[in-house]
């Protein structure tokens, strides 16, 4: 079993949907939770931290679960700018030894 | 959050032959690593780069393979030796993590091995 998986998609959705990644872990110790952003070509960029309380951050919002070791990012209005592969990353120990999801792929279209 | 500059960005090296990749940070940093993203594939941590001592290499990589070099709190090198095909990849230099665990990435040295 992946340290963290996610589904790889793509996700091809239409400008202004909401659409949800989902994203599991198999280490229960891990401590800091984060959805990064990859464009093509790119490096990856933090996109936000996941708290256990849940937060947004404008159109989007991150949800952790604990109990299932479960994270979420919802993207609302979605934008052709948002088109890129959002990376699942957890940080066991809180340690540089971060662990990274496949990545899901988005593709926001006219 | 720093800023990090990685030489070469990209290159094209022939088959049984060395790379040495540099990362260089605007500040000093206690904590620097190498990341290894194959294509179509995730990162994989290779190995965190310590200063003044041998660098810890995670399960699957070795030294021999990649030597890597941390001279100074600002400066590494990562070295891809005796290459071939399948080292094609994007290597990526980060430091961190923050007090709330990120990562800030370099942008990524593009290796293409033929």
């Amino acid at each position: 079993r992946k340290e963290v998986e996610q589904d790889p998609g793509p996700f091809n959705v239409p400008e202004g949907a909401t659409v949800a990644f989902n994203c599991t872990y198999s280490n229960s110790a891990s401590q800091s939770f984060f959805w990064y952003r990859q464009d093509c070509r790119k490096e990856p960029k933090l996109l936000m931290s996941v708290y256990s309380s849940g937060n947004e951050d404008g159109r989007f919002t991150a949800q952790l679960n604990r109990a299932s070791q479960y994270i979420s990012l919802l993207i609302r209005d979605s934008k052709l700018s948002d088109s890129a592969t959002y990376l699942c990353v957890v940080n066991w120990r809180n340690t540089g030894k971060l662990i990274f999801g496949q990545g899901t792929t988005l593709q926001v279209k006219p | 959050s720093a800023v990090i500059s990685q030489k070469p960005s990209r290159d094209i090296c022939q088959r049984g032959t060395s790379l040495t990749i540099q990362c260089q940070v605007d500040s000093q940093v206690t904590m620097m690593f190498w990341y290894r993203q194959q294509p179509g594939q995730s990162l994989t941590l290779i190995a965190t780069a310590n200063q003044g001592s041998e660098a810890t290499y995670e399960s699957g990589f070795v030294i021999d393979k990649f030597p890597i070099s941390r001279p100074n709190l600002t400066f590494s090198t990562l070295t891809v030796s005796n290459m071939s095909p399948e080292d094609s990849s994007i290597y990526l230099c980060s430091v961190g993590p923050t007090n709330t665990g990120e990562l800030f990435f370099g942008e990524g040295s593009r290796l293409t091995v033929l």
